[in-house]
């Protein structure tokens, strides 16, 4: 089973400031990873598929980067409705997992 | 728009079976395989596996086998999991979730979620 990383646990900004965020796998997922966003009470919601590809709907602030291990999700100019936890997915095989999670704060 | 629409919150006792529905709108029911996750209270998403919703054909993570059984109505386009065996360690908010469209194995959108409490 493939385990995912994230860093910061938890990161604390404030709007309009640029947010970078990332994940590790334990072994190479290639580009097979993707980005969810979830907020309180709510179902996750997919950002990213495929490291770098931006689902139907999501705002170009957000992008994706990475291959192999090592991932990054970055929000270039933070809105409020950003606040929330972000978790990365792998693809790659079965089972599929996800990192702990990275609480985006309000500083 | 594409809307998956979950049961409500079950309480169940510990060894009891919980069986969930997953009702789909606005898009051919068939056409997309639907997965089942849950998220334990602190914990991370954890998959549980996925069923075709075409041939009904299921594939369980294996930390499940035995107790999860995945089964569709397309006449009703909805799909259900009942988790057998039920353990404190189940309590969670179990959530259904089509496949993406344009890239198989990641998942959107996701059902409401459903609270399920294990308590004696």
């Amino acid at each position: 089973e493939i385990v995912l990383t994230q860093s910061p646990a938890t990161l604390s900004l404030s709007p309009g400031e640029r947010a970078t965020l990332s994940c590790r796998a334990s072994q190479s997922v290639s580009s097979s990873l993707a980005w969810y966003q979830q907020k309180p009470g709510q179902a996750p919601r997919l950002l990213i598929y495929d490291a770098s590809s931006r689902a139907t709907g999501i705002p170009a602030r957000f992008s994706g980067s990475g291959s192999g291990t090592d991932f990054t999700l970055t929000i270039s100019s933070l809105e409020p409705e950003d606040f929330a936890v972000y978790y990365c997915q792998h693809l790659s095989s079965w089972p599929f997992t996800f990192g702990q999670g990275t609480r985006l704060d309000i500083k | 728009q594409v809307q998956l629409v979950q049961s409500g919150a079950e309480v169940k006792k510990p060894g009891a079976s919980v069986k969930i529905s997953c009702e789909s709108f606005g898009y051919s029911f068939a056409d997309y395989a639907i997965h089942w996750l849950r998220q334990a209270p602190g914990q991370r998403l954890e998959w549980m596996g996925w069923i075709n919703t075409g041939n009904g054909n299921p594939k369980y993570s294996q930390k499940f086998q035995g107790r999860l059984t995945f089964t569709r109505d397309t006449s009703a386009a909805t799909a259900y999991m009942e988790l057998s065996s039920l353990r404190s360690e189940d309590a969670a908010v179990y959530y259904c979730a089509r496949d993406y469209p344009f890239r198989a194995n990641c998942f959107d959108p996701w059902g409401q979620g459903t609270l399920v409490t294990v308590s004696s």
